[in-house]
């Protein structure tokens, strides 16, 4: 099995720069993706990663180390409507059609 | 493209009734995958499609939880008889391949008397 761990809660100022951290145990592992869900909305896909290092969508980056299984999201310049819910998912090299969720970290994002 | 559609949108019903969720994919999409997301258990994977073929579905909870994909171009989970415990927001995705990136309809949110 899998499972996968990130914090429950940040909380942030407008304009700032935060980072969300997801660790996962996997038997195997393809890749790990980051969705945003805003109260109410259903996930939308906003990075993935499946080599190691850095990727970057606009304010959005995302990290990852295979070896230290282990990811990050990066979110800069703050805005109040980047206030959401972030999980990452993970997908098994075993059945890569998969995706097992975090429980997500709830973003609150201040004036 | 219109996106993933799934209906109802809402649906209350009462305890051993059968509820039936609908959901249309994005076409050109060979993977279907059906979500259920509480406060308790947060999102998970209940069954997921590749061309129609249920390729995993121990995620469904129980024998009262069965799901179809007649066609590339709708599937159906079903709850029968229904429980106040599978209250919850059922979301479908599909993707373009394996592996690729999950597209979510808007849900529905299933509330059991």
């Amino acid at each position: 099995g899998q499972s996968l761990e990130q914090p429950s809660e940040v909380t942030a100022v407008e304009g700032a720069i935060v980072q969300i951290n997801c660790t996962y145990q996997t038997s195997g592992f393809y890749g790990l993706s980051w969705y945003q869900q805003h109260d109410g909305g259903a996930p939308t896909f906003l990075s993935y990663n499946g080599l190691d290092g850095l990727e970057e969508t606009g304010r959005f980056s995302s990290f990852l180390s295979r070896s230290d299984s282990y990811g990050y999201l990066l979110l800069q310049e703050l805005q109040m409507k980047d206030s959401a819910s972030y999980f990452c998912a993970v997908r098994e090299d075993t059945n890569a059609g998969k995706s097992t969720f975090g429980d997500g970290t709830t973003l609150t994002v201040k004036p | 493209d219109a996106g993933v559609i799934q209906s109802p949108r809402h649906e209350v019903t009462e305890m051993g009734q059968e509820v039936t969720l609908r959901c249309k994919p994005i076409s050109g999409h060979d993977y279907l995958f059906w979500y259920r997301q509480t406060m308790m258990r947060g999102l998970e994977l209940l069954i997921y499609f590749n061309n129609n073929v249920p390729i995993d579905d121990s995620g469904m909870p129980e024998d009262r939880f069965s799901a179809k994909m007649p066609n590339a171009s709708f599937s159906t989970l079903k709850i029968q008889p229904s429980e106040p415990r599978d209250s919850a927001v059922y979301f479908c995705a599909s993707s373009r391949s394996e592996g690729d990136t999950q597209y979510f309809g808007p849900g529905t949110r299933l509330t059991v008397l």
